[in-house]
């Protein structure tokens, strides 16, 4: 299985800390995402990363890949207690069409 | 708005009876896939449709079993549910161009809990 490890499995900051999220995977891949998951709803999609790529931003996301060490982070500044969630990263085989979620980091932000 | 849209947003059952959960989207895409969830833990694929093609993962039970009569559906059964079954089930949608993984996430719904009683 190429399922992705997350640490860590929960984390808890203030509000205006950053929180830095990592995720780790076993097989090749061509691309890694990174999903936001409120409790009790569906995924939603944060940010993608080809694997050709080190590093890409959206907005106060900052998502950096390594391929040779097949890891992954996610690193959201100045957080917001909005952004209390569960954070899964994904990933993709070469030649396949489906995605294989980590393990999640429950991220909670105290106001 | 396009979306994914997944009725009912909660479904009760009961053990043994089937049920079926129903996922539409309006983006067109060519892929649709069935995840399940279960509390705190990762979405589980269960199989997809790459167009009219079923893809079913080796480990998902025999009890699963899916319809895509059309591009804008897709239908989840659920044959005789166990206590092990209740989850939250997740359809999601994605764009492929021929054997290119996506270029773009993908487009999840917002799910249907299932609680087996």
């Amino acid at each position: 299985s190429q399922q992705g490890e997350e640490d860590p499995q929960a984390l808890s900051i203030q509000e205006g800390e950053n929180a830095t999220m990592n995720c780790s995977y076993k097989t090749s891949i061509n691309n890694l995402q990174w999903y936001r998951q409120n409790s009790g709803r569906g995924l939603v999609h944060l940010i993608l990363i080809r694997s050709n790529e080190r590093e890409k931003h959206s907005g106060r996301l900052r998502v950096t890949l390594d391929t040779s060490k097949k890891s992954s982070s996610l690193l959201i500044t100045a957080s917001r207690a909005a952004d209390t969630a569960s954070y899964f990263c994904a990933t993709d085989g070469y030649n396949t069409d489906k995605l294989i979620f980590g393990t999640g980091t429950r991220l909670q932000v105290f106001p | 708005d396009a979306m994914v849209i997944q009725n009912p947003r909660y479904q009760v059952t009961q053990f043994g009876k089937p049920v079926t959960l129903s996922c539409s989207q309006t983006l067109n895409h060519n892929v649709m896939y069935w995840y399940q969830q279960k509390s705190s833990q990762a979405p589980k694929l269960l199989f997809h449709y790459y167009d009219k093609d079923f893809n079913n993962e080796a480990d998902t039970p025999d009890n699963f079993q899916s319809r895509r009569p059309n591009t804008s559906f897709c239908f989840l059964d659920i044959r005789s549910p166990g206590l092990g079954d209740a989850a939250m089930y997740l359809c999601a949608t994605s764009v492929l161009q021929g054997a290119f993984t996506p270029n773009y996430g993908y487009t999840f719904g917002s799910g249907t809990r299932l609680t087996v009683v």
